[in-house]
């Protein structure tokens, strides 16, 4: 069964700062994709960032950045030049192939002034 | 601009009644997920649809909970019938096998 696990419950950055938020997983299918989320206050679930199981390289999206560590499972999200609208909070899931998509419990950004 | 449509926004209903939240998947898309999200439990899956067959109900609660997709556009959630511990956003996703799903700006449901 799919796990995925977001050790930290709140992070705080200063505006501008680089941020990592930690996520792993825990899967015996060798062929599988993560993803990242966003949902500020209003709500809504925005992709961010997907990273494929077989990538040789990290995935990239403007100023976000998927670091990808298979032999460990982790897939942390790194957002670089934090800014106010940053704050929300940030769901990392995992689907494996022709499977359904599970989240973990998320992390609540605080980017501050 | 394609997105998953979700109606009703907001439904506040008494205990007891049916409720029937609506998802509007984005055309071409061959998969859909109901999700419920709650403060104490997170995001949870309810059902998960390939080609319009249901694939995974297992998150589901099958006594008063169920899902549906009468055709390609439409997927459907029923609760029957509605308790206070129902209450919760609601969100419809969908997207292709294998990739990055696109979720619907939810339901908020409220049992009284």
């Amino acid at each position: 069964a799919q796990k995925i696990t977001q050790t930290q419950p709140g992070m705080f950055v200063q505006e501008k700062e680089a941020v990592t938020l930690d996520c792993t997983y825990d899967t015996s299918d060798p062929s599988y994709g993560l993803f990242w989320y966003k949902q500020p206050s209003s709500g809504e679930m925005i992709f961010l960032i997907y990273q494929g199981s077989y990538d040789q390289q990290n995935a990239t999206e403007g100023r976000y950045s998927l670091n990808f560590q298979k032999a460990r499972k982790s897939a942390n999200l790194v957002i670089s030049a934090s800014q106010l609208g940053d704050s929300a909070m940030y769901f990392c899931a995992m689907r494996e192939v022709d499977n359904d998509m599970r989240f973990g419990a998320g992390t609540r950004l605080t980017v501050k002034p | 601009d394609a997105r998953v449509t979700q109606t009703p926004r907001h439904k506040v209903t008494e205990m007891g009644q049916e409720v029937t939240m609506r998802c509007q998947p984005i055309l071409g898309h061959n998969t859909v997920f109901w999700y419920r999200q709650t403060m104490m439990q997170g995001l949870e899956l309810l059902a998960y649809f390939r080609n319009r067959a249901p694939l995974d109900d297992s998150g589901m609660p099958k006594d008063r909970f169920s899902a549906e997709m009468p055709d390609a556009t439409l997927a459907t959630l029923k609760i029957q019938p509605s308790e206070p511990r129902d209450s919760a956003v609601y969100f419809c996703a969908s997207g292709y096998a294998n990739t990055e799903a696109f979720f619907g700006q939810g339901t908020r449901l409220t049992v009284v």
